[in-house]
Parts: structure tokens; C-alpha cells; sequence
């Protein structure tokens, strides 16, 4: 299978808690992108890396949020401190290129966080 | 971010029947971009539009973009079950994809 993936599928942890997940992008992909997603609404955007370097992060996300992509391959993305409100869908995204406009994600599976 | 927002939130139809969801911009796009989304699982692109006014259709979907590039819209000609899901649209704006809100499909067979 060629398509992002990611790690875990899903993730319960308690309050508090520290969790990371892993997204492996399409090998040839410059572009990741992390989302997040609940219940009825669209992804939101949460960061972007072109190749190793992040190059834009939500202003509305938290400092307890945090990702990296080192070798400009795969991405971590850790939540530390977690909170009820961030249960949510994780997705990670993919694509091509270097921005341009006929581009298009590929997503993958997610990873379900719940907090209780 | 930018907003793009997509009516209605949620429809049902009996199969067979046609469906349609809009989504509304207040500012001009760049382009639109349609992803589905099954229940259960992650968004696929569908298709890009990139010129004013133009159509592009795959089998039973008609995809529009309007001719302001403020707004586009997808509609289903005779809706099956596997039409179910949640449509997004996008835009690209080189350096980022600002989703709309979904709709939400539930076609009853």
C-alpha cells in the first residue's frame, strides 16, 4: 500500500496524559499537512511541512501542540497536557509538489484521540 | 483562515432522487476542489475547478464553479446508496486547503 498512513488508528488516554501519533506520507510527497477533524465539521488546519521545515501553524493551536517531520519523511505530531476538548479525528495529508494550485490532498486513515 | 461555507448541513433523499450541495464564499477563489468522505472514513478528492463558470461532470456528478468564483456546487443526478457520505469542498491556495463545513448525505434505499 502506497497511501499515507497513520499510527495508531485509534488512541484513549486520561487527562493530562502526553500522546504522539505518526503519519507516513506518500514516499514522493513534499507537502504534509495535519487536520483535525470532529463530528459534523470540516478538517481544520492545524500545521504544514514542506519537506523538513514546518512552514505554517494554526494560530489557534495550542503551545501543548507540537510536531516535527525530520527527515522530511515521516511526522509526529504529540499533544502534551491532553484535555476532553482535543478528542478529535487526527488526520494527516499529503500532496506532490511545492504549492502549487493544481495540487490535491491525499489523506490518511486518521487516528481517533479520545480523552476521558 | 479563510470560511467557505457549504448548505445544507445535512439531507436526506430517497434513492433515486437528485442532491445538491452549494458552497459559499464571500471572497473570490482561487480555485474549488470537492472531496468525499464515507462515514467512517477520510476524505478523497473528487475533482478540481479552476475557471469561471465552468462545468465538469464525472458519471452521475456535476460539479459547477460559478462564474463570480464566489460559490460552486455539486449535485447527484439519481442518488444510490453508495453515494453516501459527507462532500467537502476546498480551496488551494497554494499553500493551504481551507475546507468548507460538509454536507452530509443519507440516501434511503
Amino acid at each position: 500500500d502506497t497511501g499515507v498512513s497513520q499510527d495508531p488508528r485509534h488512541k484513549i488516554t486520561k487527562r493530562g496524559q502526553n500522546v504522539t501519533f505518526r503519519c507516513d506520507p506518500i514516499s514522493e510527497h513534499n507537502r504534509l499537512y495535519w487536520y483535525r477533524q470532529t463530528l459534523g465539521q470540516g478538517p481544520e488546519f492545524l500545521t504544514y511541512f514542506q519537506n523538513e521545515a514546518q512552514l505554517e501553524k494554526s494560530r489557534l493551536l495550542s503551545d501543548r501542540f507540537s510536531a516535527e517531520r525530520p527527515k522530511g519523511s515521516f511526522s509526529t505530531l504529540e499533544i502534551q497536557r491532553t484535555e476532553q476538548g482535543d478528542s478529535a479525528m487526527y488526520l494527516c495529508a499529503s500532496s506532490p509538489s511545492r504549492g502549487q494550485l493544481n495540487e490535491k490532498l491525499f489523506f490518511g486513515s486518521g487516528t481517533q484521540l479520545s480523552v476521558l | 483562515g479563510q470560511q467557505v461555507m457549504q448548505i445544507p448541513q445535512y439531507q436526506h433523499v430517497q434513492e433515486g432522487e437528485d442532491f445538491t450541495t452549494y458552497c459559499n464564499s464571500s471572497t473570490t477563489l482561487s480555485n474549488i476542489q470537492w472531496y468525499k468522505q464515507r462515514p467512517g472514513g477520510h476524505p478523497v478528492f473528487l475533482i478540481q475547478l479552476v475557471k469561471s463558470g465552468e462545468v465538469k461532470k464525472q458519471k452521475r456528478l456535476t460539479f459547477q464553479f460559478g462564474e463570480a468564483k464566489k460559490n460552486s456546487s455539486l449535485h447527484i443526478t439519481a442518488t444510490q446508496t453508495t453515494d453516501v457520505g459527507t462532500y467537502f469542498c476546498a480551496e488551494n491556495t497554494g499553500n493551504q486547503f481551507y475546507f468548507g463545513t460538509g454536507t452530509s448525505l443519507t440516501v434511503i434505499p
